[in-house]
């Protein structure tokens, strides 16, 4: 059964670092997606892409973020100078249209 | 804006007992409403969906949940809780005025299940 795939696992970084987090969607889905989950908090919506562009952002999203498909199966989530409070589990998922959205096992970001 | 609480942060059942999960939403527009499970380690596994056909919805594992709309709820429930239940179960919803694509996820309920 075709799944959502993130690398890596785990991930720590120094404040101030870059991180990129990577995503292979379901490879016949056109909708991605990111979202995270801070320890004890709830799940967040941060960006949805589609035809290579974003087409909803939250406020969360600001321009410390960025996403990008760089090929026909990854799709990257890029923080550019990492915060403490960045540290979360960061969940890609895709979808064909507005329905399921299938999501990875996650990424667990630690920002020391 | 459309928004999710689920009642309990955790419930604990005995096998073979009924489960229930409470969750009443907040939803200006038509709503779509979800309930997914986390197992630890694994991704959000979609259980079961409402998207305004019948408003008892059957899911994977024996799971339904009923959409109230009198009630603003959306209630999981499963006759017989199983040892491989024990999860985190999240209630989610996304409306039209989301243009349905931003999934809003309740704080999530610890399912423990005891032999």
């Amino acid at each position: 059964e075709p799944e959502v795939t993130q690398t890596p696992s785990h991930q720590v970084t120094q404040m101030g670092q870059e991180v990129i987090l990577r995503c292979v969607p379901i490879s016949n889905h056109l909708y991605f997606y990111w979202y995270r989950q801070i320890l004890g908090q709830k799940v967040e919506f941060l960006v949805s892409f589609y035809n290579n562009e974003i087409s909803e952002k939250s406020e969360i999203f600001d321009d410390q973020f960025s996403v990008e498909r760089p090929d026909g199966s990854n799709f990257t989530l890029k923080i550019r100078s990492t915060k403490l409070e960045d540290s979360a589990m960061y969940f890609c998922a895709s979808s064909e249209g507005y329905n399921e959205q299938f999501f990875g096992p996650g990424t667990r970001l630690t920002v020391l | 804006a459309q928004s999710v609480t689920q009642l309990d942060s955790h419930v604990s059942v005995s096998e073979g007992t009924p489960v229930l999960l409470r969750c009443n939403y907040s939803s200006s527009y038509s709503p779509s409403l979800f309930w997914y499970v986390q197992h630890p380690n694994k991704g959000l596994q979609l259980l079961l969906k409402y998207t305004s056909a019948a408003t008892l919805v059957k899911g994977i594992n024996g799971f339904e949940a009923e959409f109230k709309k009198s009630e603003t709820s959306f209630h999981l429930t499963k006759p017989s809780a199983h040892m491989s239940d024990a999860a985190e179960y999240f209630c989610v919803v996304s409306d039209r005025y989301s243009g349905y694509s931003t999934l809003t996820f309740g704080k999530g309920t610890m399912l423990l299940v005891s032999p």
